[in-house]
């Protein structure tokens, strides 16, 4: 069975840097697309970008492009999302969500990382 | 990448049924068989309820189906249950060199 396991919630100042993480387990990785959504209070899910595990190809929305980094290490299954300066339009939780090669759906999903962001 | 668009909210009584629309355009629904539908209950992570437009995976009751006309998909529930509850989300891939987009979102109700 795959496990995504994400950091835990986190209260951050504006300016501040962040990294999050996203830990897969249950399954060989190496064939796995990690994917990071958003969703801002009260609103829908928004997606911010993938990544594959195994060579770290990234692809971002483009409204996230230039304003995060999703990066990987495929040595502990792990994805991260960080920020290097917060905005308080980032208070959101974020989830990650993990699909096979070949598939474009997915079907297995972190608990979820709520991020604060407040002076 | 707009949103898909999809209606706020969508309600019906136990036992009936209620479908839920996804318009896109020719670059999304209509370019690829890959639209998937989550449902989303507060305090929870998504779960996946249908993928390749009409598959479902295992667990998911059969009263849970989807289908696609041209740059509309559509996702019905069947035999409404109180645990129906949630908000239901499409979601179609973008091609190779892009990501997913997610729809607005649909509120379900279950009067």
């Amino acid at each position: 069975e795959v496990q995504l396991v994400q950091s835990g919630a986190e209260a951050k100042k504006p300016g501040e840097s962040l990294k999050i993480s996203c830990k897969g387990s249950g399954y060989k990785f190496t064939s796995y697309w990690i994917g990071w959504v958003r969703q801002m209070p009260g609103k829908g899910l928004e997606w911010m970008g993938i990544i594959h595990l195994f060579d770290s190809q990234t692809k971002y929305s483009s409204s996230s492009q230039g304003q995060v980094i999703i990066s990987a290490d495929k040595s502990t299954a792990t994805a991260y999302l960080q920020w290097n300066s917060l905005k308080a339009s980032d208070t959101a939780m974020y989830y990650c969500a993990a699909t096979r090669d070949g598939d474009f759906a997915w079907p297995d999903w972190g608990q979820g990382t709520l991020v604060t962001v407040s002076s | 990448q707009s949103a898909l668009t999809q209606p706020r909210s969508v309600s019906g009584s136990p036992g009936q049924s209620v479908t839920i629309s996804c318009t896109g355009t020719s670059r999304d629904v209509g370019a690829y068989n890959f639209v998937s539908w989550y449902q989303h209950r507060a305090g929870g992570a998504p779960k996946l309820l249908i993928y390749a437009v009409t598959e479902r995976p295992s667990g998911v009751p059969d009263r849970f189906s989807g289908s696609k006309s041209g740059n509309t998909a559509s996702l019905t529930i069947s035999g409404l249950q109180a645990e129906d509850e949630a908000d239901y989300y499409c979601c179609s891939f973008l091609g190779s060199f892009a990501t997913y987009v997610f729809g607005d979102g649909t509120e379900v109700t279950v009067l």
